[in-house]
């Protein structure tokens, strides 16, 4: 596709329920961040890919929050033993790392996740 | 750490009129500053950035210029219409040694803008 695409859109899980949210970025994107964005907030950093590679993972609250992207291409992020304060949405943006991190990162819809 | 404010909103204006957003920031070394758009419905999506001090960026009739001085990067539009009623986030990369590869963003600022 054209965009970064996101599935699924909409999770509903009942607290303690693992979940597993999926980033199809852009094809041949380098660069890989998630990002977590509560109710009426900016969207906070989780962790950044490069390739294969997770160079920063600085930002995920806990060891509950894990993230992979084996190939280079499609990643995902796996929240375990989910908590109500995980309820948010979760976003992916890929850019092109032409030739540096300010390059354009391009955002995908989000998955809305509710914890019950 | 390196953090953005940005002003609170909503801001409400009357098509035609003049916008600023006030954006500051607090960071170690010399970030890159950008200013994201999210319009109802959609995803968050670039709208300008400046890599350096001094430099400005601008797109679609806004402007912001990278001030090293103030620490600042003020989003303004001489002549607002409807369709810019969205919500705009101020947001700042570091550089790899001293921030890591995290872009922060601001809190968001919305925008109203009546016909």
């Amino acid at each position: 596709g054209a965009g970064v695409s996101q599935s699924p859109r909409y999770k509903v899980a009942k607290r303690g329920q693992d979940v597993a949210l999926r980033c199809d970025p852009i094809s041949g994107h380098v660069s890989l961040f998630w990002y977590q964005q509560a109710l009426g907030q900016g969207p906070e950093f989780l962790t950044y890919f490069q390739n294969e590679a997770q160079l920063d993972k600085s930002g995920l609250p806990s060891d509950r929050f894990f993230a992979e992207r084996p190939e280079g291409s499609v990643s995902t992020l796996k929240i375990q033993r989910t908590q109500q304060e995980d309820s948010a949405v979760y976003l992916c943006a890929s850019s092109s790392y032409r030739d540096s991190l300010t390059d354009t990162q391009y955002f995908g819809p989000g998955t809305r996740l509710t914890v019950l | 750490g390196d953090s953005v404010t940005q002003m609170e909103g909503p801001v409400t204006l009357s098509e035609e009129a003049f916008l600023t957003i006030n954006c500051t920031y607090t960071a170690t070394g010399y970030p890159s500053l950008f200013w994201y758009v999210q319009y109802p419905g959609e995803g968050l999506q670039l709208l300008l950035k400046a890599t350096k001090a001094d430099d400005k960026g601008s797109n679609k009739g806004f402007e912001a210029t990278y001030r090293k001085e103030t620490t600042s990067f003020h989003l303004e539009k001489g002549s607002v219409q409807v369709s810019d009623s969205a919500v705009y986030f101020c947001a700042l990369i570091g550089t790899p040694r001293t921030g890591g590869f995290k872009t922060i963003f601001g809190a968001g600022t919305r925008l109203f803008v009546k016909a």
